[in-house]
């Protein structure tokens, strides 16, 4: 059973950089892809971008000036890092694996970040 | 802002069947798979169909999923208690390089 954990810092400042990492168990992320995902109140789910292990990447037009993703295939875990946040990016992050036509079938737990300013 | 537009709310008693919409576009719906999550209170969405009508292993067929054009619905017939939630459509959409995106969300009650 595939099992993802998020980490990072919960509180970031405004105009600093977000960064979290996702941790998985139970599969190797050379397999599929890897993606983010948040979800606020106000914009409901949102998804941020994927990346699969040959390096191929889509991000979220809205998004993909300030998004960088990156995969450690030594610790099997994967990264989230977000520039310049604001107030907007204030939400719960989840990271999933995407098996792509069969769907996003794996979530973390979520964590909520804040910016503050 | 979604680009998958649904229905705010749903609702029934129990045993009940409630339906869902979801619109959208050429660009998304009209030409790739739909998808549809699932999020009860309090936890991570979860996969309740793939492929606009699969289901996953371990997913009811009280819940199924269809397709027509650049519009999709999901039905949940034999309504129950804990299928109160939201429930959030998803496709791939082709435009600007390809991303993937989620519907409004609808609320499912239980009366």
């Amino acid at each position: 059973q595939v099992q993802l954990q998020e980490s990072g810092t919960r509180l970031v400042k405004f105009s600093e950089t977000l960064s979290l990492t996702c941790s998985v168990s139970g599969a190797s992320i050379r397999t599929y892809a890897w993606t983010w995902i948040r979800q606020s109140a106000d914009k409901g789910l949102e998804w941020i971008g994927r990346l699969d292990y040959t390096g191929r990447d889509n991000y979220n037009p809205s998004l993909r000036s300030r998004v960088f993703m990156s995969l450690d295939l030594s610790d099997n875990k994967f990264s989230l890092k977000l520039h310049s946040v604001t107030a907007a990016d204030t939400a719960i992050y989840y990271c999933a694996r995407d098996r792509t036509v069969e769907g996003t079938d794996s979530w973390g737990h979520g964590i909520l970040v804040t910016v503050s300013s | 802002q979604s680009v998958l537009t649904q229905s705010p709310s749903a609702s029934g008693t129990p045993g009940q069947m409630v339906t869902m919409s979801c619109s959208g576009s050429s660009s998304n719906i009209g030409t790739n798979y739909v998808y549809w999550y699932q999020q009860l209170p309090g936890t991570a969405p979860k996969l309740l169909i793939y492929k606009n009508n699969q289901r996953p292993s371990g997913v009811p067929d009280r819940f199924s999923g269809s397709k027509s054009g650049t519009s999709a619905s999901l039905a949940v017939s034999g309504l129950r208690s804990e299928d109160e939630g939201d429930y959030y459509c998803a496709a791939w959409d082709n435009s600007l390089n390809g991303h993937y995106v989620f519907g409004t969300g609808t609320r499912v009650t239980v009366l």
